[in-house]
């Protein structure tokens, strides 16, 4: 919605540089992880996921690396442009339990042209 | 397009008066849900049916209701509308048990007066 991300952290890179955006999760039984990309008004749109018996993951622009021992996930874009600036959420979700994903707060990541 | 379809995009009640949301998936997953997502915050579990015929509570359900329709329908209702249940309210959909293949829909912005 255009009212998300009012009071999140903010990345402010330039374009062409590439970005790191940070994840911390609680639970240690977390075993599935996402990152979503979310523009002002639309839903939250897949970037790319990764599961706990991999550290780490490639897609198009995209890597995650999950670190389990400090509970820790990171997603890095490459060459940033002006279209990646939107609010960014890792999401987590556990074999025991609620099957459905906990959401982190988010960050917002602004492009600067 | 296969995804998730949400009715209405837009919605003002007023206090004490009761809607129902609509959703539905074309994906054929077992598992659907509902989140609310508030400024400034990540999305937030409402309820989640983990395969047709069973719904549980998530993180906030006070307020709301839900149905499975059949496979592909899974409903919020909102008995009573309170002003605290202004928000954007997003389903989604996934296979393998919440393990893959989460997809959401554009969201419903609720507003209550």
């Amino acid at each position: 919605g255009e009212n998300v991300g009012l009071h999140l952290p903010t990345l402010s890179v330039q374009e062409g540089d590439n970005s790191i955006i940070n994840c911390a999760y609680s639970n240690s039984a977390s075993d599935y992880f996402i990152w979503y990309k979310q523009e002002s008004g639309k839903g939250p749109q897949f970037i790319i996921d990764i599961r706990s018996n991999m550290d780490k993951r490639q897609g198009q622009r995209v890597t995650v690396l999950l670190n389990k021992t400090v509970k820790h996930l990171s997603l890095q874009i490459a060459a940033t442009q002006p279209g990646d600036s939107a609010v960014y959420f890792c999401a987590e979700n556990s074999n025991t339990g609620r099957r459905a994903l906990t959401f982190g707060s988010g960050t917002r990541l602004q492009v600067q042209p | 397009n296969a995804g998730v379809t949400q009715t209405p995009k837009f919605q003002v009640l007023k206090t004490g008066q009761s809607m129902t949301l609509q959703c539905a998936q074309d994906m054929n997953h077992n598992s659907m849900y509902w989140y609310r997502q508030d400024p400034g915050m990540g999305l937030r579990l409402i309820y989640y049916s983990a395969s047709e015929g069973t719904t549980d509570k998530g993180e906030v359900p006070n307020g709301y209701n839900v149905s499975r329709l059949n496979k592909r329908e899974f409903s919020l209702r909102l008995e009573s509308a309170a002003p605290s249940q202004t928000s954007v309210y997003f389903c989604a959909s996934s296979g393998m048990g919440g393990m893959e293949g989460y997809t959401f829909g554009s969201g419903t912005r609720l507003t209550v007066v």
